[in-house]
């Protein structure tokens, strides 16, 4: 079974335009992390993110972490065509498994 | 690129028939974890290795094994194959611990007919 839900399911924007992605979870976590898959290939690590962090960017990526919500968001900003792709959030549980949403894909058009 | 080498990259098997899956990690890693990626899915934790034991197991059937080699390569065998075990598997490498990233290979795409 899968943790949580990604929303929306999928995005079509303009490039330059931001895209966001939320993504919600069921229990308590270490962390929640974000991965980009391209062409049903294989996953690309993004950003990692704490329980005990609100906030975290790299480079165009900004993440938020609200646990009291159990939710998280993935801000891509002045996106790229090259930004076209899969986008999963995944948590970490007991065990060391990562337990992933189905995602959400993301189209930029350029 | 990861550093993480999964092969072959596409495969296609019969049903009933048995499938091995192999993947070398990343170097100085010592946990390997394998992921069943239907279409249209995330990816699903089948199980994971460490320091060549199983350190953890999804919600699989018995006919998905797998084992750990001392250089950290790793195989996922499954037999009796089914229809439904067509997927992407995706095999990750990560160093153990709560906040390390896990990079992941290319994948093996598996159909069954």
């Amino acid at each position: 079974s899968q943790q949580g839900e990604e929303d929306p399911q999928a995005l079509s924007i303009q490039e330059g335009e931001n895209a966001t992605m939320n993504c919600s979870y069921k229990t308590s976590i270490n962390n929640l992390q974000w991965y980009r898959q391209n062409s049903g290939r294989g996953l690309v690590h993004l950003i990692l993110i704490r329980s005990n962090e609100r906030e975290k960017h790299s480079g165009r990526l900004r993440v938020t972490l609200d646990t009291s919500k159990k939710s998280s968001s993935l801000l891509i900003t002045a996106s790229r065509a090259a930004d076209t792709a899969s986008y999963f959030c995944a948590t970490l549980e007991y065990g060391n498994k990562l337990v992933f949403g189905a995602g959400t894909i993301l189209r930029v058009k350029s | 690129e990861t550093g993480v080498t999964q092969s072959p990259t596409h495969l296609i098997k019969t049903r009933g028939q048995q499938v091995t899956l192999r993947c070398s990690s990343q170097s100085g890693h010592n946990t390997v974890s394998w992921y069943q990626q239907a279409l249209g899915q995330g990816p699903q934790f089948i199980f994971q290795y460490y320091r060549e034991e199983e350190n953890g197991r999804g919600n699989f059937p018995p006919r998905f094994s797998g084992l750990q080699f001392p250089n950290y390569s790793s195989e996922l065998n499954v037999n009796a194959l089914e229809l439904d075990d067509s997927a992407l598997y995706l095999c990750a490498s990560s160093f153990q611990g709560l906040n390390t990233e896990a990079f992941f290979g290319q994948g093996t795409r598996l159909t069954v007919v």
